[in-house]
């Protein structure tokens, strides 16, 4: 059965922080993806990686960076915890090819105080 | 760029049929997905139309049609553990080449 797993399902910094959220895709699997979810704005892509060290912006990549430095594991971090980063994130995955099928994790709701 | 538009909300009954409807401007795309996602769950992919036409997987079809820009997904004989949003995703050369997904339409089905 395929798996995606993330580091915690639920957490709390404060802000200026400096926040990990960690990502494992036992898939083989050349994409990964951090995703935020907010209600009303659906899935927005923040960053994308096909490969180990190759990153690729999403449509808001602001205030984030990712890493990764293995084929399964994909970090996002951010650098100075906002409040406006309270939200859901959601790791993906998929085959190089088939970006249109997509493995989640069961994300990790963050809050900012 | 590329916009998906689908309906906020639909409510269904139980054992009804229910078409859940996707519009989209784009320059031009690969094809049309759909996924599910129950409250507090992750989003799963449930099909995806790269040509026009009807797609059938059980209760669940999925239908493209690009020359009118618009898709919907369509479930039957719904049961309450269909009670999720769904939501449309479409991937474009001309844009980022990521895919990008609808806002979502909460279905909610009554017994």
């Amino acid at each position: 059965d395929v798996k995606v797993t993330q580091s915690s399902r639920y957490l709390v910094k404060r802000t200026g922080e400096k926040v990990f959220l960690e990502c494992v895709q036992d898939m083989d699997h050349e994409n990964m993806f951090w995703y935020r979810q907010d209600p009303g704005l659906g899935l927005r892509l923040i960053y994308f990686s096909y490969d180990v060290k190759m990153k690729e912006k999403g449509d808001i990549p602001e205030g984030y960076s990712v890493s990764r430095e293995k084929k399964e594991r994909f970090s996002l971090i951010l650098e100075s915890a906002s409040t406006n980063q309270t939200s859901m994130y959601l790791c993906a995955s998929s085959q190089l090819e088939n970006q249109e099928t997509q493995y989640f994790g069961p994300g990790t709701r963050l809050l900012v105080l | 760029g590329q916009s998906l538009e689908q309906p906020s909300e639909v409510t269904a009954v139980e054992g009804a049929i229910v078409q859940i409807n996707c519009t989209y401007q784009t320059s031009g795309f690969y094809g049309l997905s759909w996924y599910q996602q129950h409250d507090g769950g992750a989003p799963t992919f449930l099909s995806y139309n790269a040509l026009d036409g009807l797609e059938e997987t059980g209760r669940f079809s999925s239908f493209l049609s690009r020359s009118d820009s618009y898709g919907y997904l369509l479930l039957q004989e719904l049961q309450m553990k269909d009670s999720a949003s769904y939501f449309c995703a479409v991937r474009s050369p001309y844009n980022t080449d990521k895919l990008i997904f609808g806002t979502g339409t909460r279905l909610q089905v009554f017994p």
